[in-house]
């Protein structure tokens, strides 16, 4: 099975709008941490937010925040006030907090920000 | 600045001929690793490593090889066994710290390598 599930490969959104990329994992354990990271076309990828299974609160980093529903399994990542620079693809991450420190990677999803 | 730099940005490789990539860290981050990334795909791991002389393989490993011989350092070359190699390919490395933002994956720029 799928440890990230990644749904939407492509999304349009209007500039100034928000936008919220689904993002499901699968793991029995109980320790685990959920990331997302952009990648423009350039190639590079840039951490965006993290979200631990113990954490209470959602996560939030500027105009990103993660929507953590622990129970459907799913850490979708809100963009708000879009911006044109945001056009890029995004991947969900998740790494399971026993031994063996792999990293799983969904497939990920393409956004335009349109003006 | 600490980061990770990859070499060469682009490389191409002549058919049974092996080339070597090159993955420089002076984050001081103890586990390192590689994936591929083929066009409209996400990343799928090639090897990793936790520590200096210790790699472990990842889902597809079969016609890469890697060294650990220094923390800093964790050259990936792709063997002639390879037979599909044109992929972008990434480095990255982690501390192993759990539970907070920092056990996140830092990741070099990049190497782009094709077949010619």
């Amino acid at each position: 099975a799928q440890k990230i599930t990644q749904t939407q490969p492509g999304m349009f959104v209007q500039e100034k709008e928000a936008v919220t990329l689904d993002c499901t994992y699968d793991t029995s354990d109980p320790s685990y941490g959920l990331f997302w990271y952009k990648q423009p076309s350039s190639g590079e990828m840039i951490f965006l937010i993290y979200q631990g299974s113990y954490d209470q609160q959602n996560a939030t980093e500027g105009r990103y925040s993660l929507n953590f529903q622990k129970a459907r399994k799913s850490a979708n990542l809100v963009i708000s006030a879009s911006q044109l620079g945001d056009s890029a693809m995004y991947f969900c991450a998740m790494r399971e907090g026993r031994a063996g420190n792999q990293f799983y990677f969904g497939t990920g999803t393409s956004l335009t920000v349109i003006p | 600045d600490g980061g990770i730099t990859q070499s060469p940005k682009y490389l191409f490789r002549k058919e049974g001929q092996n080339v070597t990539l090159s993955c420089e860290q002076n984050l001081n981050h103890d586990a390192m690793y590689w994936y591929r990334q083929d066009p409209g795909q996400g990343l799928r791991l090639i090897y990793y490593s936790q520590i200096v002389n210790d790699f472990q393989k990842g889902d597809i490993a079969e016609g890469y090889s890697v060294s650990r011989e220094k923390k800093e350092s964790f050259p990936l070359t792709v063997t002639s066994a390879q037979k599909n190699p044109t992929a972008f390919y990434l480095c990255a490395s982690s501390i192993d710290e759990r539970g907070t933002t920092n056990e996140k994956l830092f990741f070099g720029s990049g190497t782009q390598l094709s077949v010619l």
